[in-house]
């Protein structure tokens, strides 16, 4: 079965740091690329970035470059979201989704398949 | 990278039919013939449903359609069914690698 968890979701001071990760399983995690996709209380979904099957190319919302990192480990089939500099509007579920082709933008273009349950960050005083 | 728009709200009975819209600019959904949809449940993950303006991942009802016209592209979901009721958010490719997804429609069945 074709499986995505996410941990490493929090409290955090604004400023501060976080790191999340995407365990996958049941499929061959380095052929498809993979996104971060985040969802404020009671809000709408917001792309934040992506990563191609290889890890070679990386893309950002712009309201995210520059202060968060995506990163993908495939001997671990997981994937990462370093994120800096955390202000009070970046607090939300962080969903991982999977891609259906390996290419960057392949998210977006032609979907995200599958998706794990979501880990809660809140960047708060 | 504005959000594409949705309407807030849509609603029908069962059995009947409800389309939602999805409007953006040429810089995205008119740009490119890659919109798709996802079905969110309340407290749950988002549900792959189109892909490519108008095709069915497997395992999604042939009750749900996608088309596009210009800037605008339309889910619509047919046979109303109880377990339709739910948020429905378009997403498009905007070019430069980058995606949006639209503001969400909370579809009700009455």
């Amino acid at each position: 079965e074709v499986q995505l968890l996410e941990s490493g979701g929090g409290l955090v001071q604004p400023g501060g740091s976080l790191r999340l990760s995407c365990a996958a399983s049941g499929f061959t995690f380095s052929n498809y690329a993979m996104s971060w996709v985040r969802q404020a209380p009671g809000e709408g979904l917001e792309w934040v970035s992506a990563i191609s099957g290889s890890g070679a190319s990386t893309s950002y919302a712009d309201s995210v470059k520059g202060r968060f990192t995506i990163s993908r480990d495939n001997s671990k089939y997981t994937m990462y979201l370093q994120m800096n500099s955390l202000r009070a509007e970046d607090t939300a579920v962080y969903f991982c989704a999977k891609g259906t082709c390996s290419g960057v933008s392949c998210p977006h273009s032609y979907g995200m398949d599958v998706w794990g349950q979501g880990t809660t960050v809140t960047v708060s005083s | 990278q504005s959000a594409l728009t949705q309407p807030p709200s849509a609603s029908g009975s069962p059995g009947q039919s409800v389309t939602i819209s999805c409007t953006g600019t040429s810089s995205d959904v008119g740009g490119y013939n890659y919109v798709s949809w996802y079905q969110q449940h309340p407290g749950k993950a988002p549900k792959f449903m189109i892909y490519e303006v108008s095709k069915r991942p497997s395992g999604v009802p042939d009750r749900f359609s996608g088309s596009k016209s210009g800037n605008t592209a339309s889910l619509t979901v047919s046979g109303l069914q109880a377990e339709d009721e739910a948020d429905y958010y378009c997403s498009s490719y905007a070019g430069s690698n980058k995606g949006v997804f639209g503001t969400g429609t909370k579809v009700t069945v009455l």
